[in-house]
């Protein structure tokens, strides 16, 4: 069974701070695992989308990295603002069994101006 | 380029109503459609997907039910809700299974 973990769970950062959040899951069988943001009582906006066969994707101040051997993502913001404040989503959708998307719970990230 | 449209935005209802949830993709043919359920706190729940008009596939056992009359549109109902049901609701829809999957803006449902 398919289990997606992010660490840390909440993260509080000043302005300008370049800043790590971290994905893991248990079954390295995927299609690929993508990275979303979600803003309070709104619906997820995606960010970075990462195949199985690639190791990280960039957009703008995001990087994202995966190392599917490993089973780990991680999600790195240089010089963070307060309008990155949100939750952060991870999710891999997993081969076989359909097109499921397994989402870890995220990580609320608060920038202080 | 496509859109994915999600209503009502907000809905209150009593124990025991009946829940009628609409979504609606717009600039494509043929997407896999997803209903999530975000409790708070907590993750999102794949509810069901469906890979084309009348196909169905339940994740968890539920008082929730999917339907996809047309191409395009993907509906969750409940004959009865449950305080249970109470959550915040998505709609999500991808072109194909690797590909990025995009997000409506979500249903908030309390029953009360």
């Amino acid at each position: 069974k398919q289990e997606v973990t992010q660490i840390p769970a909440a993260l509080s950062v000043p302005e300008g701070e370049n800043l790590v959040l971290n994905c893991s899951f248990t079954d390295s069988a995927i299609y690929n695992l993508q990275w979303f943001r979600q803003d309070p009582g709104k619906g997820l906006t995606s960010l970075l989308l990462i195949q199985s066969s690639q190791r990280e994707q960039t957009s703008g101040r995001l990087n994202a990295s995966l190392d599917k051997s490993s089973g780990r993502s991680t999600l790195y913001i240089a010089a963070s603002q307060p309008g990155d404040s949100a939750t952060y989503l991870c999710a891999v959708r997993k081969i076989g069994g359909g097109f499921k998307t397994i989402f870890g719970a995220g990580t609320r990230l608060f920038v202080k101006a | 380029s496509q859109t994915i449209h999600q209503w009502p935005a907000t809905l209150v209802q009593p124990v025991g109503s009946p829940l009628s949830l609409e979504c609606t993709v717009e600039g494509t043919s043929n997407p896999n459609l997803y209903w999530y359920r975000q409790a708070a706190g907590r993750g999102l729940q794949l509810l069901f997907y469906s890979v084309g008009i009348g196909q169905i596939s339940s994740e968890v056992p539920q008082n929730l039910s999917a339907s996809r009359p047309q191409d395009r549109q993907f509906i969750l109902s409940s004959k009865k809700l449950l305080l249970s049901d109470s959550g915040f609701y998505l709609c999500a829809w991808s072109r194909e299974k690797n590909t990025e999957a995009f997000f409506g803006q979500g249903t908030r449902l309390t029953v009360v």
